[in-house]
């Protein structure tokens, strides 16, 4: 069953603008990672942020994680062209993976 | 991060026919999990393969319909049995590495006509 809940579905956004994405699950999790999927090709890893972590930078990618309300957020800073994929988050239970996938955002970034 | 290759890319089969997928790693892994995304939907996992052990599937897919092989620790197989149309969709498979980070394969879009 899915575990993560992404939202928007869709996000359409102009080249240079920031877009973020949002991420709910109902469980107690181990870690959270976010995967970049183009056109239904194989999914790219882009961060795995821990639950005892809060935030994490990589590149133009922030990614904030409260365990409390049981949310993930992706912010794509300065985004392009070449951003626009298909986004997902993945949470991992205490103590067993595999990871368990949300339905996915969608973003378009119009050059 | 380990680098995961697929065979085949894509194929496009006969209703009732059987595909193997084969999944190899650059590096030896304990955990590979396969995956399935239907079109447009998000990924499903069907089971998890561990060298030298059944593979462990999870609720809704089971060992005839799509049986798995672990012969070593950079291989695995996964065949989809007596395909239907139902069964069109990309295959991926993934493997962990220390951290817990989970890395992807290419993917392989089967069609099933």
């Amino acid at each position: 069953s899915q575990q993560g809940e992404e939202d928007p579905q869709a996000l359409s956004i102009q080249e240079g603008e920031n877009a973020t994405m949002n991420c709910s699950y109902k469980t107690s999790i181990n870690n959270l990672q976010w995967y970049r999927q183009n056109s239904g090709r194989g999914l790219v890893h882009l961060i795995l942020i821990r639950s005892n972590e809060r935030e994490k930078h990589s590149g133009r990618l922030r990614v904030t994680l409260d365990t409390s309300k049981k949310s993930s957020s992706l912010l794509i800073t300065a985004s392009r062209a070449a951003d626009t994929a298909s986004y997902f988050c993945a949470t991992a239970r205490p103590g067993n993976t595999p990871l368990v996938f949300g339905k996915g955002t969608r973003l378009s970034v119009i050059a | 991060s380990a680098v995961i290759s697929q065979k085949p890319s894509r194929d496009i089969c006969q209703r009732g026919t059987s595909l193997t997928i084969q999944c190899q790693v650059d590096s030896q892994v304990t955990m590979m999990f396969w995956y399935r995304q239907q079109p447009g939907q998000s990924l499903t996992l069907i089971a998890t393969a561990n060298q030298g052990s059944e593979a462990t599937y999870e609720s809704g897919f089971v060992i005839d319909k799509f049986p798995i092989s672990r012969p070593n620790l950079t291989f695995s197989t996964l065949t989809v049995s007596n395909m239907s149309p139902e069964d069109s969709s990309i295959y991926l498979c993934s493997v962990e590495e220390g951290g817990y980070e989970q890395y992807f394969g290419p993917g392989t879009r089967l069609t099933v006509t």
